[in-house]
């Protein structure tokens, strides 16, 4: 079945640095449609960004996000991490039909100053 | 501009008495539902999803269950709860049917079973 991959449980690292967090996912259908969301301590999960266009950057608040098929990976990425960007960050994948999402476990971000 | 209402906030059950979460949209004409399960420190997971009043489709049941009496209010339940039942219950809508809808998260319920 469709499945989505995400290796990081927990990333901590300062302020100003990079941030990558990668995700891949498993389906058998040739068009899947990916998505990030993120959940900040107490509050419900909100998308991020989303994408099903192969090879093609997808930008929202900061963080990019391209869909690669030949390697089904959908990394989140974010050049400068701020400390609001401290958060449970989830990638997930839509089954053909649209009526499931399947996430991933989830990678929690811990930017200190 | 469209609500998400759930309730209760939080609830603290014995395990093996019933449960009943409630979550309501309001500003949105026939939307798609959903709940989740969150597992402290874990994933979630989808549970049930509705496209219309009356009509719930199951994705993973964990002893749940789940009704749409109205157009607008999504309903998990259960007679009998056990301690996996322990969690985050977040009811969710999206607007549009399709692959690439996104969908809005309700504020959650958390739920403790002793």
């Amino acid at each position: 079945g469709d499945s989505v991959t995400q290796t990081e449980g927990l990333v901590t690292l300062t302020e100003g640095l990079p941030v990558m967090l990668n995700c891949t996912y498993q389906t058998i259908y040739s068009n899947p449609f990916l998505f990030w969301y993120v959940q900040h301590l107490n509050e419900s999960p909100r998308l991020l960004l989303k994408s099903f266009t192969d090879n093609k950057r997808t930008e929202h608040q900061g963080f990019h996000a391209t869909l690669h098929k030949s390697s089904s990976s959908f990394h989140l990425q974010k050049s400068s991490a701020q400390l609001s960007d401290s958060a449970l960050y989830y990638c997930a994948l839509s089954d053909q039909g649209g009526r499931a999402l399947i996430f991933g476990t989830g990678t929690t971000v811990s930017v200190s100053p | 501009a469209q609500t998400i209402h759930q309730w209760p906030v939080a609830e603290i059950k014995a395990v093996g008495s019933p449960l009943s979460l409630g979550c309501t949209i309001k500003g949105k004409s026939s939307p798609n539902l959903y709940w989740y399960w969150q597992a402290t420190g874990g994933t979630l997971q989808q549970l049930f999803y509705s496209i219309t009043v009356g009509q719930v489709e199951s994705v993973v049941q964990l002893n749940l269950s789940a009704s749409r009496p109205k157009d607008d209010q999504f309903i998990l339940s259960t007679e009998k709860l056990l301690l996996s039942h322990s969690g985050f219950y977040l009811c969710a809508w999206s607007p549009d049917w399709g692959n690439y809808a996104e969908q809005f998260f309700g504020p959650g319920t958390r739920l403790t079973v002793l």
